[in-house]
């Protein structure tokens, strides 16, 4: 089964731009790469998905490297709120099968 | 719209006794599944479902059992509940094509003494 490596944590001041990277060496033609995020007590969110080209959506942007083995989350202006454990999965899209989110990147946003 | 609904929010059991934590999504979803996350660490995928009728496992489905009767509930079945299945419980839902995003409920904090 593909799985994602991502940094345990990473730190950013507010208001300047924040890269989260993802590695997923063994994915295949039919994964989606997906994001969420987690902030204290709640379940995750999405925050955008892609399969091949770079994507946008008011929460962010995701940028996918052309042989698709790792991508990169971006948040253009990192603000307080941003501060949450970031996931990068898998989804297969023949089955719908979401595999685990593993610990994913903790975020820290500094004022 | 409520989305996923899970209930109770939060549940304490002894050891031995069973219960069913429930989920419940209005949006038509094919697509179902529970998660469980220990303390400082991801999600883990218990038991899945692409439909009414049809379920199968996750990573870590032993003592679990879950079934799917109709599109919209999805509960999540502990049988002889022990103190390693304490976490918290997430149901997520989403249309059944890969590439749709997944929405998840608030989450069922469960702790087993």
């Amino acid at each position: 089964d593909a799985k994602t490596t991502q940094p345990n944590s990473m730190e950013s001041n507010e208001e300047e731009p924040v890269h989260l990277p993802c590695n997923h060496s063994t994915i295949s033609g039919t994964d989606y790469i997906h994001w969420y995020r987690q902030l204290p007590s709640q379940g995750p969110e999405y925050v955008i998905h892609g399969l091949t080209s770079n994507v946008n959506n008011r929460m962010a942007s995701l940028a996918i490297a052309e042989d698709r083995k790792s991508s990169t989350l971006i948040l253009h202006r990192a603000t307080l709120r941003d501060a949450a454990v970031y996931y990068c999965i898998l989804r297969d899209s023949n089955s719908g099968y979401a595999l685990n989110f593993g610990k994913g990147t903790s975020l820290l946003v500094t004022p | 719209n409520a989305g996923v609904t899970q209930t109770p929010k939060f549940q304490v059991l002894k050891t031995g006794q069973s219960m069913t934590l429930q989920c419940a999504q209005d949006m038509n979803h094919e697509y179902m599944s529970w998660y469980r996350q220990d303390p400082g660490m991801g999600l883990r995928l218990i038991h899945y479902s692409v439909g009414a009728g049809i379920t199968d496992q996750g990573e870590v489905p032993n003592g679990y059992n879950v079934s799917r009767s109709t599109t919209e509930d999805f509960p999540l079945r502990l049988l002889s509940a022990a103190p390693s299945q304490t976490s918290v419980y997430f149901c997520a839902s989403s249309y059944l094509q890969g590439n749709e995003k997944l929405f998840f409920g608030s989450g069922t904090q469960l702790s087993v003494l």
